[in-house]
């Protein structure tokens, strides 16, 4: 089975600029969540869809980060401008059922992002 | 709220040794648990987790991990390290209750040497 895949895998941008990532989640996969993990600590979820709706964003700082989850299955997550703060690995991640506490979320690989 | 404290920051064992990485939780409801894995450069991997079955969750690579509520804890195990359990290793928590919302700890780097 095909796992959780992101695009890029890197990006290094200046702050002010602007910047997308990509996530395909696992084929059938209802719930889709995007997360930051800041260098030396646990990753942070940034934003909750089931299906396309979306569940939970009240960690998102949504006067520069936007997503959307077009027709329930890819995702975008957006920066718009950048700061050096946002240096990160984001990560992406799926899970089958209606996102439940006893769900297991499969991550993809994520994509690490230097603003410089 | 949920919170997750991982109590050792890095760990560091000899191959073939008993491997401990401690983690203590906090939740207002019954809680699921989880263990997962995360080698350089790749995403993150489950090991194991607690859904309120039995207790002593057994995981892949060897890996076990044991519920108690009377401690708040749920301690990660292995018999024998092996050279590639080296990565860093995260305790989560989620409450049961409405919409899963993992809670990551802050970490435990594993350093196995020969």
């Amino acid at each position: 089975e095909a796992g959780v895949a992101q695009s890029p895998r890197y990006k290094i941008i200046e702050k002010r600029q602007s910047v997308a990532f990509w996530c395909n989640p696992i084929s059938g996969h209802a719930t889709l969540y995007w997360y930051q993990q800041i260098l030396g600590q646990g990753p942070k979820l940034l934003i909750q869809f089931q299906n396309n709706g979306v569940v939970d964003d009240s960690q998102l700082p949504k006067d520069r980060f936007s997503a959307e989850r077009l027709k329930g299955v890819d995702s975008t997550l957006k920066i718009q401008p950048a700061k050096l703060e946002d240096s990160a690995v984001y990560l992406c991640a799926s899970s089958f059922a209606s996102g439940a506490g006893t769900d297991t979320q499969y991550f993809g690989p994520g994509t690490r992002l230097t603003v410089l | 709220a949920q919170s997750v404290t991982q109590l050792d920051s890095h760990v560091s064992v000899s191959e073939g040794t008993p491997v401990l990485l401690r983690c203590n939780y906090s939740s207002s409801y019954s809680p699921s648990l989880f263990w997962y894995v995360q080698h350089p450069n790749k995403g993150l991997q489950l090991l194991l987790k607690y859904t309120s079955a039995a207790t002593l969750v057994k995981g892949i690579n060897g890996f076990e991990a044991e519920f108690k509520k009377s401690e708040t804890s749920f301690h990660l195990t292995k018999p024998s390290a092996h050279m590639s359990d080296a990565a860093e290793y995260f305790c989560v928590v989620s409450d049961q209750k409405g919409f899963q919302k993992l809670v990551f700890g802050t970490g435990t780097r594993l350093l196995v040497s020969p």
